[in-house]
Parts: C-alpha cells; structure tokens; sequence
C-alpha cells in the first residue's frame, strides 16, 4: 500500500526566512512524488513532482524537494519565504495501477506567513 | 498555458436531486480523473477514466456516481441522488498518454458542491 503523511498540519514562518514542509512516504515500490499547493479559493497547482530521476527537485516559485530513500522523506523547501507563499501544501505519491494512475494525497499543511 | 476547466464553480441543490458536474480536459490528454475534498478534509480520490471506460473507483464512488465522456471535449461527474455528505469540492483532473508525462495530473479549479 502507498501512502503519505504531512507532519505537520499547521506551519508559520516569518516573511524572508526559510520554510520547510516535512513528508513522510510508505511505498511498496519506487515512488513517484509530488507537491501540490493550493490557494485559497483556487484549485490545485504543481509545484514538483520527483519520478527517479535527480533526487533533489526544483519546482515554481523558487521551492525545492529532495527525495531521501533512506529516511523515506520528501519535504519541500524553501530559502526565503514570501507573503504570497500562504496557502495549504499537499504531500502526493503516485500509485501505478492498470492504464491509470490514482494519486494519494497527505492531509495537507497550512503555511502561514507573518509580516 | 492550457488548463483544466471546470463548471460551474458553485452547484447548489436539494437533498435527492441529480446534479452533473462538468470538466474539459486538457486537449490531447487521455486521462480523466474526479477527486473530492469535504471541508477540512483531504482530498479524496474517486474515480479514473481512460479509453472510454472506468479505470480504478474508489469506495466511495458507489452506484449514485457515474462519469461520461458525452462527447470529444467534455468529461463528467454525475450523482444521481444527491446527499447531505456530498456537499464538497470536486476536482477534475487530466494527465498525458506519454510515459513520463503521465505522471503528472493537472487539475481543475474545482465546483463546490453543497447540498441543502
């Protein structure tokens, strides 16, 4: 079974300093990952996505993830945090089935940014 | 850029009507997926579509939901009965045939869905 877990349902940085978003992975076979952000009211925009190829990922918007197979983490970085940065993060694995793939989402962290 | 589209952005409705929610793909893309998010929960996964047939459903897509590519453009969601826990939103999303670039979903803006 795939699954992912988000460790932190609520996270608060303030402006221009670092975010980091954790995510925890459990796949019985090589994952494909992904982050998805969501802003308020809109619908759901990628950020990254890793499929086995360079283990650190850059994504929009200046964040990045690296895929750690030894601690089964993929946590999103991000050096500078803006104000146009809040919204809810959700954690993705790829679960290959059939002609279909059906993704599965963490539960998601709301980051929050202060002044 | 090409986008998913989704309508309307807001469905309101009785308890026990139908309700059909409309979603354009990506234009060359094949597949076609619907996800759901209740308030305050995560999103959940409901059904994909591929080659004119369902592809995987989930649990919760039982004998009151149906999807339908009516035509070359349009791929929809339809609840037949609506209930008060179907009130959520829904989020189409579509991905490539190509191997790598199937990876990758796109999705929709998504229709809120509250039933009354």
């Amino acid at each position: 079974a795939q699954s992912v877990t988000q460790l932190d349902s609520h996270v608060s940085v303030s402006e221009g300093t670092p975010v980091l978003l954790r995510c925890n992975y459990s796949s019985s076979y090589s994952p494909s990952l992904f982050w998805y952000v969501q802003h308020p009211n809109k619908g759901l925009q990628l950020l990254l996505k890793y499929t086995s190829a360079a283990t650190l990922v850059k994504g929009i918007n200046g964040f990045e993830a690296e895929f750690k197979k030894s601690e089964t983490s993929f946590h999103l970085t991000k050096p500078s945090a803006h104000m146009s940065d809040a919204a809810e993060y959700f954690c993705v694995v790829r679960r290959w089935y059939s002609s279909a793939s059906k993704i599965i989402f963490g539960s998601g962290t709301r980051l929050s940014i202060r002044p | 850029e090409p986008e998913v589209t989704q309508t309307p952005s807001h469905q309101v409705t009785q308890m026990g009507q139908e309700v059909i929610l409309r979603c354009v793909p990506i234009s060359n893309h094949l597949y076609f997926y619907w996800y759901r998010q209740i308030l305050g929960q995560k999103v959940e996964f409901l059904v994909s579509f591929y080659n004119n047939e369902i592809s995987e459903k989930s649990e919760i897509f039982d004998d009151q939901f149906s999807v339908e590519r009516p035509d070359g453009s349009n791929f929809t969601l339809k609840i037949r009965s609506t209930k008060l826990e179907d009130s959520a939103m829904y989020f189409c999303a579509s991905s490539d045939v190509s191997s790598n670039a199937a990876d990758t979903q796109y999705f929709g803006p998504g229709t809120r869905l509250t039933v009354l």
